[in-house]
């Protein structure tokens, strides 16, 4: 059974720093692209960073570029979001999710996620 | 950057009801669609990838079409465990998501 475990959230002042992990079981970890997603409070989900198989590749949107970094060890199957002077426009559930994977090619949909972790900005 | 509107973004339908959401691509995504359900307090579900394609798992009820910048989600008879906010998700160039439709029981 696949499943996805994050943790590392809670309350932090404006500018300082947080690092998330998502454990994953039930899969291969190390020959997938995972993935770090967001929800605001009561609003839409956005993308927030996607890293390849070995850690060599990653990729942000311009609102966390620069200070977010993500990585991942494939030994213990984990995923990580490194988040540097947080805003209060971060405040959200992160998710971490897994796209799909025919053997071949990945695919930008996410079937599975794991059950969020909340990161509260505000002084 | 791919903006993603769906509209409505409140609807109100009754047990048996067909119902139609729809989502609008501010460009061309060749059909680089997902469709995801939410409910209150869950991670959301995928229900349907690129565009019309049925997740394993997801009844058939649910199904997707569209092409271009405009894409539907329809729900052929609507069942009270369909109450949920449904997200349409691009990924024909990076990820975005729209910011649902919330779909309530009259």
């Amino acid at each position: 059974e696949v499943q996805l475990v994050e943790t590392g959230g809670g309350l932090v002042q404006p500018g300082r720093s947080l690092k998330l992990s998502c454990v994953v079981s039930g899969f291969t970890f190390s020959s997938y692209w995972m993935y770090w997603i967001r929800q605001a409070p009561g609003k839409g989900l956005e993308w927030v960073s996607s890293i390849n198989p070995d850690g060599g590749n990653t990729y942000y949107p311009d609102s966390v570029k620069g200070r977010f970094t993500v990585s991942r060890d494939n030994a213990e199957n984990t995923v990580y979001l490194q988040m540097n002077s947080l805003r209060s426009e971060d405040t959200a559930t992160y998710y971490c999710a897994k796209p799909y994977y025919d053997g071949t090619y990945y695919y930008g949909w996410f079937a599975y996620w794991g059950q969020g972790t909340l990161v509260t900005v505000s002084s | 950057d791919i903006q993603m509107t769906q509209s409505p973004s409140l609807l109100s339908a009754s047990v048996g009801d067909r119902v139609t959401l729809s989502c609008k691509a501010s460009q061309n995504i060749y059909k680089y669609l997902n469709w995801y359900q939410q409910k209150l307090g869950e991670a959301p579900k995928l229900l349907i990838y690129y565009t019309n394609s049925l997740q394993t798992g997801i009844p058939s009820r649910f199904s997707g079409s569209g092409s271009g910048t405009d894409y539907t989600l329809t729900i052929s008879s609507l069942q009270p465990e369909d109450v949920a906010t449904y997200f349409c998700q691009q990924y024909n160039s990076w990820y975005t998501f729209g910011a649902g439709t919330k779909l309530e029981l009259k």
